[in-house]
């Protein structure tokens, strides 16, 4: 367990509607990231949070947004869902330094039919 | 956009064997990390490289931060099939405040045969 906690692990939906992901760092972590990744990309840097702001943009779809609660967890909402989005969705957060790379969690795997 | 090559795409070795991997990128990153990923799983942390030149170790796995700060290699020695998996290098630059975003290269699919 790596202390980043994603939900739910598997998701299947129908193209054109919307799903949330879920994500709750490890304790002490204030930086949430996002990350797509698929077969032919590779792990995508979507977008940052840190303390509940926005920090960095990444290759996100205007389709795709996030936010970062003050609890620290985000969620990642994906809307008009397309066959193409179908993908691992990786959430990672990482302490105040953030020298120390990303501790990532177990991914939610999103399925567009 | 910062974008890292990474190489080779795949391997399939003999248990036992030595191998090695590397990232290049036309940009200068502050902090090269290795990450491994197994089916099912998020990457995990393997070794960070602060310091250009900087070589570590972490048990049978060793990697170097290149001097120009443009590359990295990671090695595994004496490969055992739990080393299987898929293996990605990781820049991350110096953007100052608190934004730390990863680039990532597309990865190495490591298959050891027992």
């Amino acid at each position: 367990d790596s202390g980043v906690t994603q939900t739910p692990k598997h998701l299947i939906t129908a193209t054109g509607q919307r799903v949330t992901l879920r994500c709750s760092p490890r304790s002490g972590d204030l930086s949430v990231y996002w990350y797509q990744q698929s077969l032919d990309q590779g792990l995508q840097f979507l977008i940052q949070y840190y303390n509940g702001e926005e920090r960095a943009k990444g290759n996100i779809l205007e389709r795709f947004s996030a936010q970062q609660f003050p609890d620290l967890h985000s969620e990642l909402n994906l809307s008009s869902l397309e066959l193409g989005d179908s993908a691992l969705y990786f959430c990672a957060s990482s302490p105040p330094q953030g020298v120390y790379g990303y501790t990532f969690g177990s991914g939610t795997r999103l399925t567009v039919v | 956009g910062q974008q890292l090559n990474q190489s080779p795409q795949s391997m399939f070795i003999q248990e036992g064997e030595d191998v090695s991997m590397n990232c290049t990128s036309s940009s200068i990153f502050n902090t090269w990390l290795w990450y491994k990923q197994e089916p099912g799983e998020g990457p995990v942390l393997l070794i960070a490289l602060y310091k250009a030149g900087e070589l570590t170790s972490n048990g049978r796995l060793t990697a170097q931060f290149g001097i120009t700060r443009k590359d990295s290699f990671l090695n595994i020695s004496a490969s055992i099939p739990s080393d299987v998996g898929i293996y990605f290098c990781a820049g991350q630059g110096d953007s100052g405040g608190s934004n730390y975003k990863l680039t990532f290269g597309k990865g190495t699919l490591l298959t050891v045969n027992p």
